[in-house]
């Protein structure tokens, strides 16, 4: 099985709210990768946490805030995000830094 | 740093043709190699990887890809496309460390969309 699970698929915000993105796998890996992508361009890395510690922010926001509560869950906390943040956003789980396995993707919309 | 570079932004193919997307590479040490594709408003899947070994790796849906290391390529090949190809195809990298385990940071392409005609 190699399945991630995002949620919500879709997601249409303002830009004074507050809302979660959740990434879930059971495959036993121990890194997290939330990726970001606009469309007809690759995707972009955003964070990585491995063994449940962030171990990489590529200069990301701080109204993009990351969460590991635990080995199969990572969260994105979203908040006062702009217009221009609108896109794709991926997360994905490898074992350690070898082969990533991406999730559907949850498509953000931010009015 | 690593950075990989796709050669085709858009190739357009008819039912059956063969297929050969260029994907070059640049980085001194050992690298671990992939190809993702994207369906029309799917994820990324993988397609195939190379790690080590024989450096011509096969993948799903009979696609195949050959490191050549003195060429720094990747190259993914089909020898007859079909419609359900139509996506756009992303190669990757990232390097090998010492320990064997690769990098947490994998290098994209800037992806080339595969159109298929019926």
């Amino acid at each position: 099985d190699t399945e991630v699970t995002q949620t919500p698929k879709h997601l249409v915000m303002g830009m004074t709210n507050k809302k979660s993105l959740k990434c879930e796998q059971h495959m036993g890996h121990r890194a997290m990768y939330w990726y970001k992508q606009k469309a007809k361009k690759p995707p972009e890395l955003m964070f990585v946490y491995s063994y449940e510690k962030l171990s990489i922010n590529e200069s990301v926001p701080s109204r993009f805030s990351p969460e590991c509560p635990n080995s199969s869950l990572l969260n994105l906390h979203l908040h006062a995000l702009q217009p221009e943040d609108s896109a794709l956003y991926l997360c994905a789980s490898s074992r350690r830094g070898d082969t990533q396995y991406f999730g559907p993707g949850t498509r953000l919309t931010v009015l | 740093a690593q950075s990989v570079s796709q050669h085709n932004h858009h190739v357009i193919l008819s039912e059956a043709a063969s297929l050969e997307l260029g994907c070059n590479y640049s980085y001194g040490g050992t690298v671990n190699l992939f190809w993702y594709v994207q369906y029309p408003g799917q994820h990324l899947q993988l397609l195939l990887k190379y790690f080590s070994g024989d450096p011509l790796v096969k993948g799903i849906k009979g696609f195949e890809a050959e490191f050549i290391k003195s060429k720094f390529s990747f190259n993914l090949r089909k020898p007859s496309v079909q419609w359900s190809d139509t996506a756009e195809y992303f190669c990757a990298v990232n390097a090998d460390t010492y320990s064997g385990a690769g990098s947490y940071q994998l290098t994209f392409g800037k992806g080339t969309k595969l159109s298929v005609i019926p």
